[in-house]
């Protein structure tokens, strides 16, 4: 089984300030991982998500995540943030899938991080 | 676009009460999901269907039943409502078959209340 650990469960920062929201994950098989972001009272939407490569992934926003295998990370970061992302961020792992069984796409989710941005 | 819709937006229940939670994707997605959000637990899954004509269990079954209609429709539903699943109920729903890596695709909630 899968587990998520965002290890922050607030995070309020200044506009135009560098923010990274951090998310450790557990596993005993190859995981995808992803960030989605959820506006108030709305759904949730990708950020960004890692599935091989280069571990370091650009998403939507201005936003970046690191996948650091060793450490079984994948943080989230922007260098400077603006009032509108202002939102609870949920980092996901799901299986991936050349490491068996199909789970077809189910994502384990952690707690979740409200970033506040003030002015 | 409509992408994934949800009916009901917000319902009040009594406890023993049934309903059922309606969602609908026009995106021509084989996977849907029902997952409920409760405040510092994140999106737990309660059912899935991979593709339509199957549904399985997910983390949080219980008290829960779901029926894939047809492959764009996803009903959950709560035969005798409890207080317990006070949560707010996202249905999500996926373009790939076996492989992991697709997006989700989320509606915007339905937010329950059972007294």
């Amino acid at each position: 089984a899968q587990s998520v650990t965002q290890l922050d469960s607030q995070v309020p920062v200044f506009e135009e300030a560098p923010v990274e929201l951090r998310c450790n994950y557990s596993s005993s098989v190859s995981v995808y991982l992803f960030w989605y972001v959820q506006y108030p009272n709305q759904g949730l939407q990708l950020l960004l998500k890692y599935l091989s490569g280069s571990t370091l992934v650009k998403g939507i926003n201005g936003f970046e995540a690191e996948f650091n295998k060793s450490q079984t990370s994948f943080h989230l970061r922007k260098p400077s943030v603006h009032i509108s992302d202002t939102a609870e961020y949920f980092c996901a792992v799901s299986v991936r899938s050349n490491a068996g069984g199909t789970s077809y796409g189910k994502l384990t989710f952690g707690q979740g991080t409200i970033l506040t941005v003030h002015p | 676009n409509a992408g994934v819709t949800q009916t009901p937006k917000f319902q009040v229940l009594k406890t023993g009460q049934s309903m059922t939670l309606q969602c609908a994707q026009d995106m021509n997605h084989n996977s849907m999901y029902w997952y409920r959000q409760d405040p510092g637990m994140g999106l737990r899954l309660i059912y899935y269907s991979a593709s339509e004509g199957t549904t399985d269990k997910g983390e949080v079954p219980n008290g829960y039943n779901v029926s894939r209609l047809n492959k764009r429709e996803f009903s959950l539903r709560l035969e005798s409502a409890a207080p317990s699943q006070t949560s707010v109920y996202f249905c999500a729903s996926r373009a790939g078959g076996g492989a992991n890596t697709g997006e989700l695709f989320f509606g915007e909630g339905s937010r329950l209340t059972v007294l």
